[in-house]
C-alpha cells in the first residue's frame, strides 16, 4: 500500500496525557499537512512542512502540539497535557502536485 | 469567517438521479477547487478538481463545474448511486498549494 499511513488509528487518553500521532506520507510527496476534524465541521488545518521545514502553522495549534518532520520523510503530532475539546479525528495529508491525498485519520477521544 | 462554504448541510436524492452539490468561496486567491468524499470512521478520497483557468472538469459520473465570476462551483453526479452516500467537501486552494481550505460538507444520501 502506498497510501498516505498514520498510526494509531484509534487513541483513547485520560486527560493530561500525552498523545503522540505518526504520519507516512507517499514517498514521493515533499509537502505533508496535519488537519483536525470534528463531527459536522470540515477538516481544519493545523500546519504544514515542506520536506523538512514547518512552513506554517494555524492559530488552533496552541503551544500544548508540536510537530516534527526530522528528515522530510515521516511526521509526528504531539499534544500534551490533553484536554476534552482535543478530542476529534487527526488527519495527515501528503502532497506532491496540486492535489492532497489523506490518511485514514488517527481518532482521540480524551476522557 | 468560512472561505469556503457549503450552504447544504445535507441532500438526498433517488438513485438514478443527478445529484447536483454546491460550493461557494470568498476568497479570490483561490484557483484550484477539489472535491472529496468521506465516508463515516475514513479520511477523505479525492474524486475530483478544477483549475481557475476551466470551466468543467469531467471523470466518469462525477463533472465539476467552476463559475469565477460568481466565486461558486459545484459537483454533479449522474447517475447517482447508494454507494455515493457519503459527505462531500468542498476545498480550495491558492497558486502556492501551501493551504487547502474546506468547507463544513454536505452529506448525500441516495436512496434505493
Amino acid at each position: 500500500d502506498t497510501g498516505v499511513s498514520q498510526n494509531p488509528r484509534h487513541k483513547i487518553t485520560k486527560r493530561g496525557q500525552n498523545v503522540t500521532f505518526r504520519c507516512d506520507p507517499i514517498s514521493e510527496h515533499n509537502r505533508l499537512y496535519w488537519y483536525r476534524q470534528t463531527l459536522g465541521q470540515g477538516p481544519e488545518f493545523l500546519t504544514y512542512f515542506q520536506n523538512e521545514a514547518q512552513l506554517e502553522k494555524s492559530r488552533l495549534l496552541s503551544d500544548r502540539f508540536s510537530a516534527e518532520r526530522p528528515k522530510g520523510s515521516f511526521s509526528t503530532l504531539e499534544i500534551q497535557r490533553t484536554e476534552q475539546g482535543d478530542s476529534a479525528m487527526y488527519l495527515c495529508a501528503s502532497a506532491g502536485g496540486n492535489t492532497i491525498y489523506f490518511g485514514e485519520g488517527s481518532w482521540l477521544t480524551v476522557v | 469567517d468560512q472561505q469556503v462554504k457549503q450552504n447544504s448541510p445535507s441532500l438526498s436524492v433517488q438513485e438514478g438521479r443527478i445529484s447536483i452539490l454546491n460550493c461557494d468561496y470568498t476568497n479570490s486567491m483561490f484557483d484550484y477547487f477539489l472535491w472529496y468524499k468521506k465516508y463515516p470512521a475514513e479520511g477523505p478520497t479525492f474524486l475530483i478538481s478544477i483549475s481557475s483557468i476551466k470551466d468543467k472538469n469531467e471523470d466518469g459520473r462525477f463533472t465539476v463545474f467552476l463559475n469565477k465570476s460568481a466565486k461558486h462551483l459545484s459537483l454533479h453526479i449522474v447517475p447517482s448511486q447508494p454507494g455515493d452516500s457519503a459527505v462531500y467537501f468542498c476545498a480550495a486552494s491558492d497558486n502556492y498549494g501551501q493551504n487547502f481550505v474546506f468547507g463544513p460538507g454536505t452529506r448525500l444520501s441516495v436512496l434505493p
